[in-house]
């Protein structure tokens, strides 16, 4: 069963944690992305990857931090640092023909 | 200004008839473009792209390019209520690839009444 899955699907931090979302996916893709979606706006690029132990900022990376240590995966860490991580997190990987982004399921990240 | 800019609904549209979601950008040198369907809750699915000026028909959607005035559209025909959800528009750059950007719009609510 070919996707992309992530974990959890739902996720409470506290303060001052860092916590970590997990993305993987079996389409054998290259590039992979993660989003941040607010409620009633569009996706926000955090960073993307176009290949294994390489990844680039996107417009909103601060406090963000990601790896790309293998293929199939892309994890990304919320730190203390960003304020406001309330949001719908999105991993995406783009088809090898470049033309189509397939995504995830999301992870909803709440501050308590 | 906003890259890709979008009304945010909510667009009410009795079924059976024909839901036209707009969608304008602001970079002339755009050339993928691209429309999103997101249920509440769940992740987008592409429903259509097209790259080049006129209309692109895939059953009941029909998608509209028009890069001399910098918009695209989306026709729904037929409008059943399965289709309630938010419409993202999505637009590329030259040479779209891994390297490149997608930059989204803040999307349409549309909502289908019986």
């Amino acid at each position: 069963d070919g996707g992309i899955t992530q974990s959890p699907k739902y996720l409470f931090r506290k303060e001052g944690q860092n916590v970590t979302l997990s993305c993987e996916q079996n389409l054998n893709h290259d590039a992979m992305y993660w989003y941040r979606q607010d409620p009633g706006q569009g996706l926000r690029l955090i960073y993307y990857s176009q290949i294994v132990n390489d990844f680039q900022k996107g417009d909103i990376a601060e406090g963000y931090s990601v790896s790309r240590e293998k293929k199939e995966s892309f994890p990304l860490t919320v730190t203390s640092a960003q304020k406001n991580p309330t949001a719908f997190y999105l991993c995406a990987t783009l088809s090898g023909g470049g033309d189509e982004q397939f995504f995830g399921p999301g992870t909803r990240l709440t501050v308590l | 200004q906003k890259e890709v800019e979008q009304n945010s609904g909510p667009l009410s549209v009795p079924e059976g008839a024909i839901a036209s979601l707009n969608c304008t950008y602001s970079d002339r040198v755009s050339q993928s473009f691209f429309w999103y369907r997101q249920y509440s809750g769940k992740s987008p699915e592409l429903i259509m792209s097209i790259y080049s000026n006129g209309d692109k028909e895939d059953g009941r959607f029909t998608a509209q390019l028009n890069k001399a005035s910098q918009y695209v559209s989306l026709l729904i025909r037929d409008s059943q209520p399965s289709d309630s959800a938010t419409y993202l528009c999505a637009v590329a750059g030259p040479g779209y690839s891994s390297a490149s950007k997608i930059i989204f719009g803040s999307g349409t609510r549309l909502s289908i009444r019986p």
